[in-house]
């Protein structure tokens, strides 16, 4: 099992520019998570999902768009890239488990700057 | 909306000395997990709580789940070079799904 795989690992984007973030798991898990690090800030949750064709907001949606068309993938639509957008963004899954609990696995991160 | 917060931010021990870092939460948790991050790496899971009060033990970690299930500590024994890292807990609440996460505890340790 490969886990949690996000591309592209590195980007730099320029302001106004859009992009997708890709993330697939192969674990089977309903349960999907993007988050952003920024600095000494911990993770900020995105959005996330609980299943195919179910998305909800997280604590820091505003300029981001996802989709959940299949179990595997995530993408986390980045439109008109601002420089507050640059960090680390962290895509992670969970089990199925009852309200979503359990250990979640992290793919290795995608370093994103907006210049 | 549900917020989790950790403290200290950093703390910088000298090997050997044991270490202690704090979560609260604003509401009542289903469960709380918490992770460590090597630096330049991804967060990895720990352990995972979710009963009132409990205490688990992984070696010289010592997790603890308040009795209200609004707060919980991670204490490390005696640390060691390779505890290096930031520590977060993670908090799911009772509506489900939305896991919020502290703001980390950076770890350092002097040999």
């Amino acid at each position: 099992n490969a886990g949690v795989t996000q591309t592209p690992k590195f980007r730099i984007l320029k302001i106004g520019q859009s992009m997708t973030l890709q993330c697939t798991q192969d674990m089977n898990h309903n349960y999907m998570y993007w988050y952003r690090q920024d600095p000494g800030m911990g993770l900020k949750l995105i959005y996330y999902s609980v299943g195919a064709g179910i998305t909800d907001k997280g604590e820091v949606p505003n300029g981001y768009n996802v989709s959940r068309s299949t179990t595997e993938d995530f993408p986390l639509r980045l439109e008109l890239a601002a420089p507050s957008q640059t960090s680390v963004y962290f895509c992670a899954s969970t089990q199925d488990r009852i309200l979503g609990t359990g250990e979640l696995f992290f793919g290795e991160g995608s370093r994103l700057t907006v210049l | 909306g549900q917020q989790v917060m950790q403290i200290p931010q950093y703390q910088h021990v000298q090997e050997g000395e044991d270490f202690t870092t704090y979560c609260n939460s604003s509401t009542t948790l289903s469960n709380i997990q918490w992770y460590k991050q090597r630096p330049g790496g991804h967060p990895v899971f720990l352990i995972q709580l979710v009963k009132s009060g409990e205490v688990k033990k992984q070696k010289r970690l010592t997790f603890q789940f308040g009795e209200a299930k609004k707060n919980s500590s991670l204490h490390i024994t005696a640390t060691q070079t390779t505890d290096v890292g930031t520590y977060f807990c993670a908090g799911l609440g009772n509506q489900g799904g939305k896991l919020i996460f502290g703001q980390g505890t950076e770890l350092s340790v002097k040999p």
